[in-house]
């Protein structure tokens, strides 16, 4: 099946500090989205893109499909952007399949 | 909306027990599934389904059934709960349509198996 890496898997950042969070995938996907995971367990999706360019406020989104990774940029964060994000991926033909990472955490700190 | 809904929110089972965990959305999604997530790993996907009567399984499907008679419902069945499956379970749904994939979860539901 296809494998999904995250890295870096923990991240500790001042408030403020900006980060780059990668999605590595081995295969030809269909669909992409990062998810975040509150503190309190809500998956809440932040963007689909499986490809291209996307932002949405202090966040952004790319995913280079023919070079298969995705990159999720959060600036200035906040401690409201703590918690665990998910990169999930579908194979292109892999019959409705989302296959999610094991995630990066984290921390934002004052 | 509300979106996707799930109950119980908390459960506790002893080995041998059976179940049903309520998954229900208003969205007129297609695509519905269920996921387990367990400590310091990601979401496994456990079944899924692409509409009314159809259901497939995913990458974690042993000792689990579902059905789906409704758009709106997609039940997941514990026939004899083991302690193995203490995890927390995710409902998700999501239109199949091309650039409509965002992916919608539930609030989960923790499951303890004693």
């Amino acid at each position: 099946g296809i494998q999904v890496e995250q890295s870096p898997p923990d991240l500790i950042l001042q408030e403020g500090a900006n980060s780059t969070l990668r999605c590595n995938f081995s295969d030809s996907v269909n669909n992409l989205q990062w998810f975040h995971q509150n503190p309190w367990g809500q998956l809440i999706n932040l963007f689909y893109i499986p490809s291209g360019t996307k932002q949405n406020g202090r966040l952004s989104a790319t995913t280079v499909a023919t070079e298969r990774y995705s990159l999720l940029y959060i600036s200035s964060s906040q401690t409201t952007d703590s918690g665990v994000y998910f990169c999930a991926v579908e194979l292109t033909g892999g019959g409705n399949k989302l296959t999610f990472g094991t995630g990066t955490q984290l921390k934002v700190e004052l | 909306n509300a979106g996707v809904t799930q109950t119980p929110k908390f459960q506790v089972l002893k080995t041998g027990q059976s179940m049903t965990l309520q998954c229900a959305q208003d969205m007129n999604h297609e695509y519905m599934s269920w996921y387990r997530q367990d400590p310091g790993m990601g979401l496994r996907l456990i079944h899924y389904s692409v509409g009314a009567g159809i259901t497939d399984q995913g990458e974690v499907p042993n000792g689990y059934n579902v059905s789906r008679s409704t758009t709106e419902d997609f039940p997941l069945r514990l026939l004899s709960a083991a302690p193995s499956q203490t995890s927390v379970y995710f409902c998700a749904s999501r239109r199949l349509s091309t650039g409509q994939g965002y992916q919608f979860f539930g609030p989960g539901t923790r499951l303890t198996v004693l």
